[in-house]
């Protein structure tokens, strides 16, 4: 059974460029969160979807960056005209409907803006 | 907002030593895990702890849950380079979203 896949592994953008990061998650798993992690602040909450739902996006940037999971296919947190600021690893951990408590981690997208 | 602390930020040990990273908050906490995160990866899961008082073994690493349940110790004994990492300890809030302390990197050579 493989485990959440995320890509791309590596994202070099550009400042103003678009960056769109995917997350597919473990068989079977209909619930998907996003972390960011910035060097000097450890792993945030960002987003809590379910299928074609969003359940929390407190931990959401209110501008530029956007979340969705569909029906089909795998989850897409997207960045609009990216900053450098918005360089980090971003996570995506999914989970089983009945065991949301026990999340399971991709390896991540490293998004460097230059 | 719940805050986790954890300390030290950084231990670099030799092979075979003993160790001890905490976890503390000011908050009640129904459960509290410990994750591993190894460079270039995603953290993986190391236990969850759910009763005050409560202590769990996992081959050389020993997890304790306060009798309050506002803070948390990680022991590794006999600490082996393969230990190295970074260790996330993290508890739920909200719809099941995580929030994690900032961790202890842990460097153990040789």
């Amino acid at each position: 059974n493989a485990g959440v896949m995320q890509n791309p592994r590596h994202l070099v953008r550009r400042r103003g460029q678009e960056a769109r990061l995917r997350c597919s998650p473990m068989k079977g798993h209909s619930h998907v969160y996003w972390y960011r992690q910035l060097p000097e602040e450890g792993l945030k909450f960002m987003v809590y979807l379910q299928k074609e739902n969003i359940i929390d996006e407190s931990g959401m940037p209110k501008e530029r960056f956007s979340a969705e999971f569909p029906k089909e296919g795998p989850s897409i947190l997207r960045i609009q005209q990216v900053v450098r600021g918005d360089s980090a690893a971003y996570f995506c951990a999914s989970a089983l409907a009945g065991a949301l408590y026990e999340q399971y981690f991709g390896p991540g997208t490293r998004l460097t803006v230059t | 907002t719940q805050l986790l602390e954890q300390s030290p930020q950084f231990l670099s040990i030799q092979e075979g030593e003993n160790l001890t990273v905490y976890c503390n908050s000011s908050s009640v906490f129904s459960s509290l895990q410990w994750y591993r995160q190894e460079p270039g990866e995603g953290p993986v899961l190391l236990v969850t702890v759910v009763t005050g008082g409560e202590v769990k073994k996992l081959k050389r690493l020993t997890f304790q849950f306060g009798d309050a349940r506002k803070d948390s110790s990680l022991h590794i004994t006999a600490a082996q380079p393969g230990d190295t990492g970074l260790y996330l300890c993290a508890a739920y809030s909200g719809y099941s979203t995580l929030t994690f302390g900032k961790g202890t990197m842990l460097l153990v050579s040789p």
